[in-house]
């Protein structure tokens, strides 16, 4: 089964901030990785999708990248903003036997303060 | 257009009380997955209906965890003689057919609260 883990857990910065999420997987091998963002009571609103044959993928402020080697991702976000506050969950696919159901990290929670 | 729907939104059960939850997945998505997310926690994958064959039920919990997709649209989780441990938020997630990576969709999760 694919392993997901993100650090930090927790994560405050001063409005205006440039910062970095991590993501790391066990399995290599991997189809795809999705980045989400939930809001407190909220479902997952998906930001970005990387393919296994990408490296990176972009999207305004916020920019994903993938490395299979090393099994990382990273979730850049620029110019941070107090409404970009969230949880943000990262998640790869497991094998197709299950329909790619996905398996998550236990995300970082991100507070942007003005 | 509609996205993933879900109801109830919130649901408070009395331990051993059994409970439904709806999923309305996005119109000709043939995947249906469902999860339950524990407070601070990633959502756990439950289990996956590909149109009305459920695929996959290795992520259910326990026997009193049921799943059905009978027309393969709608689908219900039930859960029968609820328990405090089955607190959570149960979110639905449906994929096209015709998007090749797999892309899921999530709805706004049903809060579930046993007292």
């Amino acid at each position: 089964k694919q392993e997901v883990t993100q650090i930090p857990a927790a994560l405050s910065v001063p409005e205006g901030e440039n910062l970095v999420l991590n993501c790391s997987f066990t399995d290599s091998a991997i189809y795809n990785l999705q980045w989400f963002r939930q809001d407190p009571g909220k479902g997952l609103t998906s930001l970005l999708l990387i393919q296994s044959s990408q490296r990176e993928q972009t999207s305004g402020r916020l920019n994903a990248s993938l490395d299979k080697s090393s099994g990382r991702s990273t979730l850049y976000i620029a110019a941070s903003q107090p409404g970009d506050s969230a949880t943000y969950l990262c998640a790869a696919p497991s094998n197709s036997n299950s329909g790619y159901a996905l398996n998550f990290g236990k995300g970082t929670s991100l507070l942007v303060t003005p | 257009g509609a996205g993933v729907s879900q109801s109830p939104r919130y649901k408070v059960a009395k331990r051993g009380q059994d409970v439904a939850l709806r999923c309305d997945p996005i119109s000709g998505h043939v995947s249906l997955f469902w999860y339950q997310q524990a407070l601070g926690q990633g959502p756990e994958f439950l289990t996956y209906f590909q149109n009305e064959a459920q695929l996959d039920k290795s992520g259910l919990p326990s026997d009193r965890f049921f799943a059905e997709r009978p027309e393969g649209s709608v689908s219900t989780l039930k859960i029968q003689r609820t328990q405090q441990e089955d607190s959570a938020v149960y979110l639905c997630a449906s994929s096209s057919p015709y998007d090749r990576y797999n892309e899921q969709f999530f709805g706004p999760g049903t809060r579930l609260t046993v007292l």
